[in-house]
């Protein structure tokens, strides 16, 4: 069963824009590709969510290609409040049965 | 109110004892979700609510009972866990059964002794 991976880390400053990329190979057809942030001790918190091409929204962007295998999400001008960790959600259909999947998450430290 | 509340925030039990944990929403969405999350791991599924029925089981061991009493209402009966089962688990809630939004807990911290 192909994982839905991430990059494990990223270290950005203040003021810059982060790209957190999520690789879903076994994306169900029809599903769509939402993003999401947690910070500790917390559920996790929808930033975003599209099916192809990019979406935006007052928060980030979202950049899926045509192939729908991979996502990328954009946050501008990070904040030092930004830090947390963010993990994309797909739908997949390993072996036929529908599964919810969550990436393997990335933890984004905003520095000052 | 886009809240999710869970009670309790955190409990502890022993292998023998039967706990309960409670969720609830208010925001009319029709599919309700637990999820299990480890530390420094991601949320696992472990049952999805459609329109109150049980519509995923991922394959949960059978000492995790949910229920859906009304289409606000989620509990997770607790039963003869183990030490492993010891976890972060979250509730959520969606306008339907599809992976879009889904409106999160906090959760509750459980701790198996």
């Amino acid at each position: 069963l192909a994982k839905t991976t991430q990059p494990i880390s990223m270290d950005s400053y203040e003021g810059q824009e982060v790209n957190i990329t999520c690789s879903h190979n076994n994306i169900a057809t029809n599903d769509y590709i939402t993003w999401y942030q947690q910070f500790p001790s917390q559920g996790p918190r929808f930033i975003i969510q599209g099916y192809k091409t990019k979406v935006t929204n007052e928060v980030a962007s979202l950049f899926i290609p045509a192939d729908r295998k991979s996502s990328t999400l954009s946050l501008p001008r990070v904040s030092l409040s930004d830090t947390a960790v963010y993990y994309c959600l797909v739908g997949e259909r390993p072996s036929g049965t529908y599964k919810y999947i969550f990436g393997t998450g990335t933890r984004l430290k905003v520095l000052a | 109110d886009t809240e999710v509340t869970q009670t309790p925030k955190h409990l502890v039990m022993g292998m023998t004892n039967k706990k309960s944990l409670k969720c609830e929403q208010h925001m009319g969405h029709r599919a309700m979700y637990w999820y299990k999350q480890k530390a420094k791991k991601p949320p696992e599924l472990m049952f999805v609510y459609s329109y109150e029925k049980l519509s995923i089981n991922e394959s949960v061991p059978s000492r995790f009972s949910p229920e859906c009493p009304n289409s606000s209402l989620l509990n997770l009966h607790l039963h003869a866990l183990q030490p492993e089962d010891s976890a972060l688990y979250l509730c959520a809630s969606s306008q339907d059964g599809q992976v879009r939004e889904q409106y999160f807990g906090p959760g509750t911290r459980l701790t198996v002794t």
